[in-house]
Order: structure tokens, then sequence, then C-alpha cells
């Protein structure tokens, strides 16, 4: 009931195409849901986050969907660019400040 | 800028040896959290603390203990290091009830 699953564990693109990174949560009572970014040999970093009353929050070319009757929520990443390629992990904040992460996806974005 | 930084990026340690890995943030947050990261795992939480003397087990404490006597420190320690416990060990900080987290750059242990 803790858990929060993540796929696909890899995803390669083309430039400008659109990567989708599902996750699927169980327990309701997380109250916010945050994507961190993480570049090869530095610590994840925060991109975007949701609270469950929000369908889709944007910020730049990333955008958050959220349907809280299935449980999951996604990330688009319009007109991804090489620099994008890193590790994306969705998380599920459980008492206040302690996060559930998902297994994470290497996302490569090929010129 | 908020900075989380860790003792060293690269160890390399035998089998049954003590380790110490240290953790510091300058900027004054009541949590801290441990992770260790693993191909196809994700993040898992060893342990977390949310003030000065406090800790919590998270999801896999077995075969680690904490220590925080300032606000600005937490150490993991590895009683006695197994080679499944070979892996990236990840920092981090935040404000108290908040989602957001700061880690550091990660240490990469190698047991051996």
């Amino acid at each position: 009931q803790q858990q929060v699953k993540q796929s696909p564990q890899s995803l390669i693109v083309q430039k400008g195409g659109i990567p989708i990174i599902n996750c699927a949560y169980e327990n309701t009572a997380f109250d916010y849901f945050p994507w961190y970014q993480q570049f090869p040999g530095k610590g994840p970093a925060l991109l975007i986050a949701i609270r469950p009353d929000v369908s889709e929050k944007k910020e730049g070319r990333f955008t958050i969907s959220f349907n809280k009757s299935a449980k999951q929520f996604s990330l688009h990443i319009m007109d991804s660019q090489p620099g994008d390629s890193a590790t994306y992990f969705c998380a599920a904040d459980n008492q206040g400040g302690k996060l559930i992460f998902g297994q994470g996806t290497e996302l490569s974005v090929k010129p | 800028d908020v900075k989380v930084t860790q003792s060293s990026r690269y160890l390399v340690k035998r089998t049954g040896e003590k380790v110490f890995l240290e953790c510091v943030q300058d900027m004054d947050h009541e949590n801290m959290f441990w992770y260790r990261q693993d191909p196809g795992l994700g993040l898992r939480l060893i342990y977390f603390s949310y003030d000065v003397k406090m800790k919590e087990k998270g999801d896999i404490p077995e075969g680690y203990s904490v220590s925080r006597e300032k606000k600005e420190r937490f150490s993991l320690i590895l009683e006695s290091a197994s080679t499944n416990q070979t892996s990236m060990y990840l920092c981090a900080s935040g404000k108290g009830g908040y989602y957001e987290q700061y880690f550091g750059p990660g240490t990469r242990l190698t047991v051996t």
C-alpha cells in the first residue's frame, strides 16, 4: 500500500518527441506528488509537483497529468531535447515530507 | 543556494569493516534522510530524522544505524559492511512537513 510503481524503466525518443512516464499508487493519504530529475553524477532535484485535487500542472515543457480515480499520474515532456536525458523519479509525499519514490525511468533523447 | 555535502564521492571498504558516511546541510532544515539507490529499485529510504537526536526507520534499515547530534549533520553507519551493501548512498534534507528534498551528490560505496 506504500508503493509507487513507475514505468517504463527506460525510454528512448528522438529530439522533439514527447516522452511519457507513468506512475501508479495505492495509498489515498498521499498529499503531494513530486517528480525529481537526476543527471549522471548528481543527486536528484525537484522538477515539478502536483496536489491530488488538481488534474494537470504545467511548468515550461514539463506537464503532470493526474487521475485521482485511477490513482495514476504521469509526466509528459514536450519538445524533448538531448539535455533532458536523465533519470526521472516520481514520488508521493507521505507524512509531511517523507517521500515514497518510484523505481525510476532512464530517459535518452537522441539528437 | 541550498547545499548538501557528503563526505566522500567514492569509498571502497572490506567486508566486516565499520563504515561512516557523513552528510552536512547548510539550510537549517529540520528533516534529513538517507537513501540507497540501486538500478531498477529506485530510491529506498534507510533512515530519516525530523529533529536533532531523533531518528526513525525507513523501509530498509537492517544493517544500518544513524546519528544526528547536530541539526546540520546526519551520519549513516554500517556496523559491519557486507557485499550486499555495495550501492550509491544519497543524503537529503528538507523543511519540516514539505515535499521538496535537497540531495547531496551521493557516495558510491563498494564493499569487497
